[in-house]
């Protein structure tokens, strides 16, 4: 398969940690990459590769992997992390860029 | 600071033929592959199309391949999309983006810098 699914919506309470999950056969060759996307706004570079935060994004943003599940945590979320969110993997073709359906999250 | 900076959209109707520019600034723009990605509206990201640093090798999504050309001009550290036969459902806003369909050891480049994206409506 040469898709990406994410859950269409998530919720925390404020405070809380909440993960956000990535799954594809890509993921279990590449790390999936993060970004979010509030309205009216340019997506944001999160987290790329293993574990790695963009410049200036906060410390409870961190990625994980197991099998062909990416995962996003947000410990302690904020109520600016309510925004959508996207994974994004490169195809195992070699020749696309995949991204996910997208995770709106909602804080509490 | 680096800055893209899209430019060209409007209101075409289908069949129609558009073209979209990307301004770079604050970076070796010669030294980075770039792409185009596109939101619909009420839809998720769709990555469309990349060019590689020097121009040579492109790839597009299977929804545009044969209707949209992406292409740069490393003087003018400007990336293009050459969009034809347009259709309504291209409507979307469409963001440049810098980064190569490259990985390493697991690791894919990422899209590390967006432009803030010019709308294209496709519509009779």
């Amino acid at each position: 398969s040469s898709e990406l699914t994410q859950d269409p919506t998530v919720s925390v309470v404020l405070g809380q940690t909440v993960r956000i999950t990535c799954q594809g056969d890509s993921v279990r060759t590449y790390y999936a990459n993060w970004y979010q996307k509030k309205p009216g706004q340019a997506p944001v570079l999160l987290i790329y590769g293993k574990n790695n935060r963009a410049s200036g994004i906060p410390d409870r943003f961190s990625g994980s992997i197991s099998g062909n599940t990416g995962s996003l945590t947000i410990t302690g979320a904020q109520a600016e992390d309510e925004a959508d969110y996207y994974c994004s993997c490169r195809d195992r073709s070699g020749d696309h860029m995949l991204f996910g359906e997208g995770t709106k999250l909602t804080v509490l | 600071q680096v800055q893209l900076v899209e430019s060209g959209g409007g209101v075409v109707q289908p069949g129609t033929s558009l073209r979209l520019s990307c301004v770079a600034t604050g970076f070796t723009f010669r030294s980075y592959a770039m792409n185009w990605v596109r939101q619909a509206p009420g839809a998720g990201l769709e990555w469309v199309a990349v060019v590689s640093y020097d121009g040579r090798n492109k790839y597009y999504a299977d929804s545009v391949k044969g209707r949209f050309t992406i292409s740069r001009d490393n003087s003018k550290d400007t990336m293009y999309l050459q969009m034809s036969s347009l259709r309504p459902e291209d409507t979307a806003v469409y963001y440049c983006a810098r980064g190569a369909l490259y990985c390493s050891e697991g690791s894919c480049y990422p899209f590390d810098q967006w432009g803030q994206g010019t709308l294209v409506t496709v519509s009779s």
